[in-house]
Formats: C-alpha cells, structure tokens, sequence
C-alpha cells in the first residue's frame, strides 16, 4: 500500500526557515516523479514545486521560486522542502503527492509563519 | 501558465441527486487532467486520471470526460459521503494548475 507522511511543519516567524519532509513506503520510490502542494487556509490547493525521480529536473511556482528548494534522498525514500524567507502568505498545509500526474497523496503538515 | 476555470464554486444537493462539475482550460491540455476529492483534515483523494480513466477503487457513480480545453466529472447518483471539496488539476505543463473548486453540500 502506497503511503506518505509528510513532517517537520511547525510555527515559525516570518524570513525564518524550516525543512518539511515526506517519507515514502510501499513503493520503488526511486522510480517516481514527486511534487509538493499547499493548501492556505480557506484556499484552495496550490502546486509548489516538482522534482523527477532522478532529482535531476526541479520546477517550481513563481511563488516560492528563490525561496524554496526540492530534494530527494532515494537512498531512505524520502522528499524534502527546504523553506527559507518564509512570508505570512505561506501559511498552509503542505502535501507531498507522488507521481507526475499526484496519484497519492500524504495528509500533510502544517506550516503557520506569523510572529 | 495554463488557467483552469472550474464551476460551479458551490452546489447545493440532495441524496442520489446527478452532478456535474465542469473545468475549463486556457489552452489545450490533451487528458492531461485529474480530479480530486478533499475532505477536511484528510489527503487529497484522486477519482479520475487521464481525463476519463477511474482511479482503483473509486466507486463507479464518479466519472470524467473530455479532452482538449472541456472536462466534466459527474457522480450520477450522490451518497452521504461524497459530500466534500473537488478539484481537477492539469498536469499537461509546469506550473500546474488547479481549479478554484466546487464544495459540494447537503441541500
């Protein structure tokens, strides 16, 4: 069974920075594409940033483009997003998705930035 | 970047009413399109992918189609349980888009 758990979200001041990560099992996690998604509150969902299974191709959202960087370690089936400068605005919930297309999802973690 | 207007923003509905939600695309996507469901406080679950294809496991009362710039998700008879937040996403270039989202309600 596919299954992502998302940590490392917490409260924290504005230009600070914080490090979310998604452990994966029940896959060959090396073998899939994954993207990170946010959810502010009372919004709707918001794409962030996408990494290839190799870790060789990245994207990201304007939004966050400068401020964020995607990593994977296929070695311990892991996803990372490491947030600095963070701003109010990134307030949310933050889910890892696997695939390409976000087949699967986590359930997520929350982020709050407010001082 | 490709916009994706989804409608309605609400909808009001009953027990073993038909719906349909409909995503429109700024430009051509292919079937390159998803739609989810969320409930509050849980993951993202996807019912369709490929514009058309049930996701395993996924009732046969949700279904999509279109292709191109038009894509529709329809639950043809509604349970207590899909009562929740849908969402397509387009997945046919970076950035990827979402719609804005349909919450769908008891009437």
């Amino acid at each position: 069974e596919v299954h992502l758990v998302e940590s490392g979200g917490g409260l924290v001041q504005p230009r600070g920075s914080l490090r979310l990560s998604c452990a994966a099992s029940g896959f060959t996690f090396s073998s899939y594409e994954m993207n990170w998604v946010r959810q502010a509150p009372g919004k709707g969902l918001e794409w962030v940033s996408y990494i290839s299974s190799s870790g060789k191709t990245i994207y990201y959202a304007d939004s966050v483009k400068g401020r964020f960087t995607i990593s994977r370690d296929n070695a311990k089936n892991s996803l990372y997003l490491q947030m600095n400068s963070l701003r109010v605005e990134d307030t949310a919930v933050y889910y890892c998705a696997r695939g390409y297309n976000c087949g699967y999802w986590g359930q997520g973690t929350l982020v709050i930035v407010s001082s | 970047d490709i916009q994706m207007t989804q409608s309605p923003s609400s909808l009001s509905a009953s027990v073993g009413d038909r719906v349909t939600i409909t995503c429109r695309a700024s430009q051509g996507i292919r079937n390159a399109l998803g739609w989810y469901q969320h409930k509050p406080g849980k993951a993202p679950q996807r019912l369709i992918y490929g514009a058309s294809s049930l996701q395993s496991g996924v009732p046969s009362r949700f279904s999509g189609s279109g292709s191109g710039t038009e894509f529709t998700l329809t639950i043809s008879s509604l349970q207590p349980e899909d009562f929740a937040t849908y969402y397509c996403l387009q997945h046919n270039s970076y950035p990827y888009t979402f719609g804005q989202g349909t919450k769908l309600e008891i009437k």
